[in-house]
C-alpha cells in the first residue's frame, strides 16, 4: 500500500487565490482526517470524516475553509480567498474503525502551503 | 473547550538517559490516548498508545502510563538514542481527538 496520498507536497500563491489540497487514504480505511500544523499552534484538527460523512468541523478556522468527501478514495481542502494567515503544513489522515481517531492514524506526507 | 496540555515544551537528556513527557487533558471522557512521533521534516508517526482500561503498556524502551483519576498521562523512552531525538506529541480522544502542543526531545551525545 501506497499509504495516505497528498498532492501537492507544495503550494505557493498569492493573498486571494482559491487553493486546493487533495488526499487520498488508504484503502479501506474509513475515517479521515485533516490537521494544520504551524510553530505557534501546534498540530490543529480542522475537520473529520467517516464513512464520507463530515462529522466534526468544529477545528474549520472560517467559511473561507471548506473540505469534501465525494467518495471513499478522495477528499479535498479548499481555501478561498487564501490568506497570508494560512501558511501551514496541511496534513490528511487516515484510520480505519470508529469515529473520532480512536485507533491509529496514518499521516501523509503534508502539502506546505504558502500564501504571500 | 477541551484542551490537552503538554510538558516540557523542550526537553534535553544525555544519551542513554531517561526522558519523561507529561500530559494531562480536561476531557473525562477520553479513552484513547496515543503518541506521536515526528522527525524533521516528517509526518507524524504513532509510536504507541493506551486506551483507559489499561494503566500501563510498554514496547522495548518506550512506556506509556495513564492516570484517569488525574486525568494525566505519561510518555517514558528508556536509553535514550540519537535517533530519539524529535517532537512527541500526545493526544487524547472521545468523540474528537486533541493533539498536546508537542515536545522536541533533543538527545545529546
Amino acid at each position: 500500500d501506497a499509504g495516505v496520498i497528498q498532492s501537492p507536497r507544495h503550494e505557493v500563491t498569492e493573498m486571494g487565490q482559491e487553493v486546493t489540497l487533495r488526499c487520498k487514504p488508504i484503502s479501506g480505511h474509513n475515517s479521515l482526517f485533516w490537521y494544520r500544523q504551524t510553530m505557534m499552534r501546534g498540530l490543529e484538527l480542522l475537520i473529520y470524516f467517516n464513512n464520507n460523512v463530515p462529522i466534526d468541523d468544529s477545528g474549520m478556522p472560517e467559511d473561507r475553509f471548506s473540505a469534501k468527501m465525494p467518495n471513499a478514495s478522495f477528499s479535498t481542502l479548499k481555501i478561498q480567498p487564501s490568506e497570508p494567515r494560512d501558511s501551514a503544513v496541511y496534513f490528511c489522515a487516515s484510520s480505519f474503525g470508529g469515529r473520532a481517531g480512536r485507533n491509529e492514524q496514518f499521516f501523509g506526507p503534508g502539502t506546505r502551503l504558502t500564501v504571500l | 473547550g477541551e484542551n490537552v496540555e503538554q510538558h516540557p515544551s523542550t526537553l534535553s537528556v544525555q544519551e542513554g538517559d531517561s526522558a519523561v513527557i507529561k500530559c494531562t487533558y480536561s476531557d473525562s471522557a477520553s479513552n484513547y490516548f496515543p503518541w506521536y512521533k515526528q522527525e524533521l521534516g516528517k509526518r507524524p508517526q504513532l509510536i504507541i498508545d493506551i486506551r483507559s482500561n489499561v494503566g500501563e503498556k510498554k514496547d522495548q524502551r518506550i512506556a506509556v502510563t495513564l492516570n484517569k483519576t488525574a486525568k494525566h498521562f505519561s510518555l517514558h523512552i528508556t536509553e535514550t538514542q540519537p535517533e530519539d531525538s524529535a517532537v512527541y506529541f500526545c493526544a487524547a480522544s472521545s468523540d474528537k481527538i486533541i493533539f498536546g502542543k508537542g515536545t522536541r526531545l533533543h538527545i545529546l551525545p
